[in-house]
C-alpha cells in the first residue's frame, strides 16, 4: 500500500510569488491534515479535511493560504503571495478516523521564500 | 491548553548505551499520545503510540515508552541505541482535535 505522497519535495520561489504543494492522502483515508514546520519551531496544524469538506481550519496563518480538497482524495495547498516568513516544511498526513487515530506523514515540502 | 514539552534540545549518546527521550504534556483528560521519528531527508514516521491500557508500549525499531498519569510524562526509551537511531525524536499527542507536537529532540549518536 503506498504512503502519503507529497509533491514537490523542494520548492525555491521568491517574495510574492505563487505556489501550490499537493498531497496524496493513503487510499481509503478520510481524513488529510496539513502543518507545517518553521525553522526552529515545533510542528503546527493548519487545517483538517473529513473528505472534500473542511473541518477545522483553525492553524491557517491567513488568507494568503488556500486549501482544497475536490473530490475528497487529493489536496492542494497554495500560498499567494508568498512571504519571506511561509518558509518552512510543510506535511501533510492521513487517517482512516479522526480523533486520535494515528496520522501517517508525507515527506513533506520544503519551501524556501527568498 | 494543550501543550507538549519536549526540554532535551539536543542529545548526543554513545552506540550501544542505554537511550531516554523525555516528553511531558499537558492536557485535561487522558490523551492519545504519540512518538514519531524524522531521519535525515525523510518524513514522520510513526515509532510508537499510547491510547488506553498497558502503560509500557512496545514499538518499532526496539523502542518503547512508558505513559506515567501521575508525572505527565511519555518517555521513550531504547536499551542499546544504533547509529542508525540518529535522527530527531517529536512527541505529539491528541484528544479530539489534531496533533499537537513538542519542538523535537535531536539525537546523535557517536562511535
Amino acid at each position: 500500500e503506498a504512503g502519503v505522497t507529497q509533491f514537490p519535495s523542494h520548492s525555491v520561489i521568491e517574495k510574492g510569488q505563487t505556489v501550490t504543494l499537493r498531497c496524496d492522502p493513503i487510499s481509503g483515508h478520510d481524513n488529510l491534515y496539513w502543518y507545517r514546520r518553521v525553522m526552529g519551531k515545533e510542528i503546527k496544524f493548519l487545517l483538517h479535511f473529513v473528505k472534500e469538506s473542511k473541518q477545522d481550519e483553525s492553524g491557517m496563518p491567513n488568507n494568503r493560504f488556500l486549501a482544497e480538497r475536490t473530490g475528497g482524495t487529493y489536496s492542494t495547498l497554495k500560498v499567494q503571495p508568498a512571504e519571506l516568513e511561509d518558509s518552512g516544511v510543510y506535511f501533510c498526513a492521513s487517517s482512516q478516523v479522526a480523533g486520535g487515530d494515528t496520522q501517517y506523514f508525507g515527506p513533506g515540502t520544503r519551501l524556501t521564500v527568498l | 491548553a494543550q501543550s507538549v514539552t519536549q526540554p532535551d534540545i539536543h542529545i548526543t549518546v554513545s552506540e550501544g548505551a542505554s537511550l531516554e527521550l523525555r516528553c511531558n504534556y499537558s492536557y485535561g483528560a487522558t490523551p492519545y499520545l504519540f512518538w514519531y521519528v524524522q531521519s535525515p531527508g525523510q518524513g514522520l514516521q510513526l515509532l510508537l503510540k499510547y491510547f488506553s491500557g498497558d502503560t509500557l508500549v512496545q514499538g518499532i525499531k526496539g523502542f518503547e515508552a512508558e505513559f506515567k498519569r501521575s508525572q505527565s510524562s511519555f518517555n521513550l526509551r531504547k536499551p542499546s541505541v544504533h547509529w542508525s537511531d540518529a535522527a530527531e525524536y517529536f512527541c505529539a499527542l491528541s484528544g479530539n482535535t489534531p496533533l499537537v507536537f513538542g519542538k523535537g529532540t535531536r539525537l546523535s549518536v557517536i562511535a
